[in-house]
């Protein structure tokens, strides 16, 4: 079946300090979406890439989605105390099925 | 505002026990799903469900049974609780196929 791994599984930076993730499937994708989850929190929808070579921004987020579809990044640029939480990618495939990564967790120090 | 409930945030049930974990959302989605979140191993699908009385097997269906009735309610069961279904539980609804899911709160389970 469909996998979808990420890199890395943790992340330490210093507030101001730049921060990716990276997330790979296994097969070709139909479209990939992020999702952030605080501390004690739930999965909250970030964006969903659909073309590929697509690449979308959300104020300090840049999303990238691979141009053969089957790896995207996110890249937090001069992260923030509140950018802490854990950082998911899932991969649709034509099926619709949605596979979740094992997820990135970012910790940032003040 | 898609608003996804869960019936408990934390539950503690013994080894054998018939566990019912419910999720009710309210904004007439199709779809919906249920959740395992163990560390390190990210959301793995149980099951998930695209009509009333429909249901379809996630990754790792073992020991799980599913129920829905109703449109907006999908209920997980645990026919006989075991100490590795200690996890954190997830339902999440979505409003088709190719759309994004809503997630729940959360229940905190606890199998001792």
């Amino acid at each position: 079946g469909q996998q979808v791994m990420q890199i890395p599984q943790y992340q330490h930076v210093q507030e101001g300090e730049d921060f990716t993730t990276y997330c790979n499937s296994s097969t070709t994708l139909s479209n990939i979406q992020w999702y952030k989850q605080r501390p004690g929190g739930h999965p909250v929808f970030l964006i969903q890439l659909v073309k590929s070579g697509e690449v979308k921004k959300q104020k300090r987020l840049t999303f990238q989605f691979g141009e053969a579809k089957k790896n995207s990044s996110l890249h937090i640029t001069a992260t923030q105390t509140t950018d802490v939480g854990t950082y998911f990618c899932a991969g649709q495939d034509a099926g619709n099925m949605l596979t979740f990564g094992g997820g990135t967790r970012l910790m940032v120090k003040p | 505002d898609v608003k996804v409930t869960q019936s408990s945030r934390y539950l503690v049930k013994r080894t054998g026990e018939k566990v019912f974990l419910e999720c009710v959302q309210d904004m007439d989605h199709e779809n919906m799903f249920w959740y395992r979140q163990d560390p390190g191993l990210g959301l793995r699908l149980i099951y998930f469900s695209y009509d009333v009385k429909m249901k379809e097997k996630g990754d790792i269906p073992e020991g799980y049974s599913v129920s829905r009735e109703k449109k907006e309610r999908f209920s997980l069961i645990l026919e006989s609780a075991s100490t590795n279904q200690t996890s954190m539980y997830l339902c999440a609804s979505s409003r088709g196929g190719r759309f994004e899911q809503y997630f729940g709160p959360g229940t905190r389970l606890t199998v001792t």
